[in-house]
């Protein structure tokens, strides 16, 4: 099946800094990825779908200043957290359409202090 | 708006204890019913996809099938390596490119030795 590759696994920031997260497609080019985000017995919510060349759409809700998504190539989609805060903390994934299946990456813990 | 909704929340089974777990949803006009695994700290992994209702699909002790309202997943004779969240999530139809899963919370599945 297709592999996407996400990273970094885990990740531990101080409150105001940014943190960038990369989701990469290893044996396939996806035009559209996706990102989602969980937290602890919830369901996976969906935050954003990002755009090969073009600008990502975002969710109701979901604010695109602080949740900056790039996807600058038919591999590579990133996720950048900017001057993030303890709310923020939560499990992070990203997913990528290959055909009529999504398949996801391992996943992002993002922990704010 | 699109829903989905598991249950049980958690199921403890004994090993070879078969069983099923259920999925009801409200979509307007499905293009797709999805089965996920979900390992703790991990991506979900692709299970099943189900288009019609009356399709059926097996994998491993796996069985997934789909009526109008309801998916199940069975899990025969179970293993205690089949543990994890099992996710349901929906694909609304509509038209266009429109990709967006609806996810359920999960079934969290243990099954002891």
């Amino acid at each position: 099946g297709a592999v996407v590759s996400q990273h970094p696994s885990r990740v531990i920031c101080k409150s105001g800094t940014s943190v960038k997260i990369e989701c990469r497609s290893l044996d396939f080019q996806a035009t559209t990825m996706f990102w989602y985000r969980q937290f602890p017995k919830k369901s996976l919510m969906l935050m954003a779908t990002s755009n090969e060349g073009s600008k990502a759409t975002y969710e109701q809700g979901v604010e695109k200043d602080k949740f900056l998504i790039n996807h600058a190539s038919l591999t590579l989609s990133t996720l950048t957290v900017t001057s993030a805060h303890p709310e923020d903390s939560s499990f992070y994934i990203c997913s990528a359409r290959y055909g009529e299946k999504l398949f996801f990456g391992s996943g992002t813990q993002l922990s704010v202090l | 708006e699109d829903q989905v909704t598991q249950s049980p929340e958690a199921l403890r089974l004994q090993e070879g204890e078969s069983s099923s777990l259920n999925c009801s949803y409200t979509v307007s006009g499905l293009r797709g019913l999805f089965w996920y695994r979900q390992d703790p700290g991990k991506g979900p992994e692709f299970l099943f996809t189900l288009y019609s209702a009356g399709e059926e699909k097996e994998k491993e002790r796996l069985k997934a099938t789909l009526t109008k309202k309801e998916s199940f997943l069975h899990i025969t004779a179970p293993k205690p390596e089949d543990s994890a969240t099992y996710l349901c999530a929906v694909q609304a139809g509509g038209g266009g490119s429109n990709y967006k899963l609806t996810f359920g919370k999960g079934t969290l599945l243990t099954v002891n030795p």
